[in-house]
């Protein structure tokens, strides 16, 4: 079980709309820690997508946006394309456990 | 261009030694923390732990503490993962990743992964 809760998947058809939960607890994104948005491609590793809950590196079209509201956070992506079919991970930090990192179960895109 | 380039594939025995590695370029090594993550066949990602090599300061996660071993040598840029001895269950992708500020802040560079195969 991960400290971080995503649903194992989501799909939409090309050009809607997707979000992605991540929810936590207290002592990782409840907190106040930064929640990160990782895409992994099918055999590459992974890319970070969002950074500080809702920042894009270079690069990241604007299709993709994150939020924070409490114990949670989501990504979202609009006008979906083919190419975003990936497993999408959310990672924040969480106080109890010895200053470690804590990764999201990955949710699996599926383009329709 | 930044880049985290990771020793290759390994096919190991049980009960043996490994260690792979992780050898940062295009930026100062000594600044930015590096992380270490494990993706079993077909599972999620794994958060191991981390290392400062400006000090060496480490961090495990607590479901690694005692299985692993992360080091660093600042003076060729390059961080490692070790095991005294391998079991079945440590075959994966392991993968290091530069942190962009402190332990709180996101990956911005991974490394390609090594593939680590424990088999009999």
């Amino acid at each position: 079980q991960s400290v971080l809760t995503q649903p194992p998947s989501v799909s939409g058809a090309p050009g809607q709309r997707v979000t992605i939960s991540c929810t936590g607890s207290s002592s990782n994104i409840g907190a106040g820690y930064d929640v990160h948005w990782y895409q992994q491609l099918p055999g590459t590793a992974p890319k970070l997508l969002i950074y500080g809950n809702s920042n894009r590196p270079s690069g990241v079209p604007d299709r993709f946006s994150g939020s924070k509201s409490g114990t949670s956070a989501s990504l979202a992506i609009t006008g979906l394309q083919a190419e975003d079919e990936a497993d999408y991970y959310c990672q924040s930090y969480d106080s109890s456990l010895s200053g470690s990192n804590v990764f999201g179960g990955g949710t699996k895109l599926t383009v329709l | 261009e930044v880049q985290l380039v990771q020793s290759g594939a390994e096919v190991k025995k049980p009960g043996e030694s490994l260690k792979i590695s992780c050898k940062g370029s295009a930026y100062i090594f000594t600044n930015y923390w590096i992380g270490w993550v494990r993706q079993m066949p077909g599972k999620g990602l794994e958060w191991m732990g981390i290392i400062y090599p400006g000090d060496s300061d480490t961090r495990y996660s607590p479901s690694f503490q005692g299985q692993v071993t992360i080091s660093a040598d600042k003076s060729i840029s390059t961080a490692y993962l070790q095991w005294s001895s391998l079991k079945a269950s440590d075959t994966a992708m392991y993968y290091c990743a530069r942190y962009q500020g402190g332990p709180v802040a996101g990956n911005d560079y991974w490394g390609q992964g090594t593939l680590v195969t424990v088999s009999s």
